[in-house]
């Protein structure tokens, strides 16, 4: 049972530019989350999709953005890239509140 | 608003040693608490996911304690390996759709 695919692993982007990072939640999973972490920090909340909308946001700017396809793949994009935006992403996947969350592998960003 | 605190920070120990993680939360109305591995710049491994009408959850040489009305946790490693050696962290999940929120986790160091 394969569990949340992110692609790709790693990225190199230059300031300005915009960048789509992709998710495949777990078999039997429907809702997804995405979560910035910086080094030497926890990761932080960007938001959440279920049934294709938006359901939760975090404290990130409009900059950042999402999308969840009727698969409940979902992709998180980032425009105008800045150095902070360097981080690890992550995705994490869920059905319902007890049962948890499965993250990824996470995907590096590195804005130069 | 739900806030993590993990205590201590950072954890040396020599092979062989049990040891106690201790997690805080301020928001005690959660559904459940998951504890993750994270190896340095990999995704989030589940340990254990104790649900609130529970005391406690057991994998192998993991043990981790929910004690909700005081927003405790603690993640006790028997024996300890350095394949231990990670950072690890705990998330409440807090009622309805709240996603995670994490703290900036322990590091643990198991030294051979």
């Amino acid at each position: 049972d394969a569990g949340v695919t992110q692609s790709p692993t790693h990225l190199i982007k230059t300031r300005g530019q915009q960048v789509t990072l992709r998710c495949s939640p777990k078999s039997g999973h429907d809702t997804v989350s995405w979560y910035q972490q910086a080094l030497g920090q926890g990761p932080q909340f960007i938001f959440q999709y279920y049934e294709e909308e938006e359901r939760q946001r975090g404290n990130f700017p409009d900059r950042f953005s999402g999308h969840q396809f009727p698969n409940y793949s979902s992709e998180l994009n980032v425009n105008a890239l800045l150095l902070g935006d360097s981080a690890l992403y992550l995705c994490a996947s869920s059905s319902g509140q007890n049962y948890g969350y499965t993250f990824g592998s996470g995907t590096r960003l590195t804005v130069v | 608003k739900q806030e993590v605190t993990q205590i201590p920070a950072a954890l040396s120990v020599p092979e062989g040693e049990n040891l106690v993680l201790n997690c805080s939360f301020t928001d005690s109305a959660i559904y459940n608490l998951q504890w993750f591995r994270q190896d340095p710049g990999k995704g989030l491994t589940s340990l254990l996911l104790i649900q609130s009408s529970q005391r406690e959850q057991t994998s192998g040489r993991l043990n981790a304690s929910l004690d909700k009305s005081s927003g405790r946790s603690t993640l006790y490693i028997a024996a300890s390996q350095p394949g231990d050696s990670a950072t690890y962290l705990c998330a409440p999940g807090d009622s309805g759709n709240t996603p995670l929120v994490f703290g900036k986790g322990t590091r643990l160091s198991v030294i051979a």
